[in-house]
Order: C-alpha cells, then structure tokens, then sequence
C-alpha cells in the first residue's frame, strides 16, 4: 500500500515562494493530490498531477513530480497571509474494490507578514 | 448551496455513551468516504460506500458501523465511545470510484469523548 511523508512545518514571509514535499511509496499510484486544510475547516482540493506528468502549473501553484525519487513538490509563487494552512500530500492506493486516498502528516504553511 | 455537510459540528460525550454523525451530499455522487484525523491532524480513511454498498473497511473497530440509507447520506454510529475516539471526522464524497474523481469534503464534526 501506499505511505506518504511530509516536512511538518513551513514558515515563510508575505511575498515570498513556498515549497512542500513529500514523498511516497508506492509507484503504481496514479494520481497525487495537494488538499489545503484552513482552521477549523474541511478539506479543499488544491491541484493534483497524473502519474505521466513531470510538471502542472495552476496560477500561483506548481506541482513537480520526480518519479524515480518518488518525490512531490507544491510550489506557492507570491504566498500570501491567506496561505496559511495545513497542506496535505495524497496518493491514491488502488484497491481491488475501490480506490482509498492514503495522505500525509500534513505541512503547517505559517506565513507572515 | 452547501455540497457536503455533516451533523453535528461539534460533539461533546461521556465513555460509553453511542453517538451518530450523520453526513449528506447533493452534489449526485455514488460514493461517500469517512475519515478520522486525530491531535496530530494525521488523516486516515475508515469506510467508503459506493451506491450504498460498503467498497472499503480499513480496519476500523466494529464500535463504528457506518450506515447508508441512500447514495446520498453516510451516516456513522459509534457505539461504546472510548476517550481515543476524540477526533476529527470528516465526510467526503466523489463521482464514483473512478481514479480521477475528485473527493468533496465536509467541514468536519469535531468529537470529544470525555
């Protein structure tokens, strides 16, 4: 099955770039998942790379995905306050039945101002 | 127009009393996913239900039984609650179980077992 590991904690200045990683066990998984989790709230899909990808850009975001070290990466170009927030790696673990998002120990982004 | 919501928000209880969290979609979905995250925020799945039907158990204690009286509630009843099931229980849903379907999730119930 699939694990997953982050860096626990982030801290950064209003204006500068972010960057999480996270690595993972196994191959086979497809797709990789970057949730943001604000205080007190559910999780929110940020962005999400296929398997085949090197590289997906989404405005501010960037995703790098190195397949032979296993190793995931979110970007945040220009972090702002509102940034601020537990940022979840995921694999997806396929299963015979059904397929199980298996996340990380989430990232604490702490950005000031 | 809220897609995923759950039941209480926030729940307080005694040991071993039994307590439901219920959890509704209206985003059409045929399946629905429960997770816990604990103190240290680590986030773990515990069931999925595809078209009412348990896909995926991880293990959990059989003191929850998740129940799903249709496609669009996954309710999760836990009976004899001990003081480490104070968590984070969160509610999610996706188009089915398709490897590219997003997963929706709800704010969250917070439980604290007393």
């Amino acid at each position: 099955g699939e694990d997953v590991e982050q860096s626990l904690f982030l801290s950064v200045r209003e204006g500068d770039s972010s960057v999480i990683n996270c690595t993972y066990t196994d191959s086979s998984s497809t797709y990789l998942y970057w949730y943001k989790q604000e205080p007190g709230a559910g999780l929110q899909l940020l962005t999400y790379i296929f398997s085949n990808m090197d590289m997906k850009q989404d405005q501010r975001l960037t995703v790098l995905l190195n397949k032979k070290d296993k190793h995931l990466s979110l970007r945040i170009a220009d972090t702002q306050t509102g940034d601020s927030a537990i940022y979840f790696c995921a694999g997806l673990d396929r299963m015979e039945y059904g397929n199980k998002l298996v996340f990380g120990a989430g990232t604490i982004l702490r950005v000031k101002s | 127009d809220t897609a995923v919501s759950q039941t209480p928000k926030y729940l307080v209880t005694q040991m071993g009393n039994d307590k439901s969290i219920k959890c509704e979609q209206n985003l059409g979905h045929d399946t629905m996913y429960w997770y816990k995250q604990d103190s240290k925020k680590f986030l773990k799945i515990m069931f999925s239900y595809n078209n009412k039907e348990l896909i995926i158990n991880e293990t959990v204690p059989n003191r929850f039984s998740p129940k799903s009286p249709d496609k669009a509630h996954l309710n999760l009843h836990i009976n004899s609650l001990e003081l480490g099931d104070s968590a984070v229980y969160f509610c999610a849903s996706s188009q089915d179980l398709g490897l590219d379907n997003e997963q929706f999730f709800g704010p969250g119930t917070r439980l604290t077992v007393l």
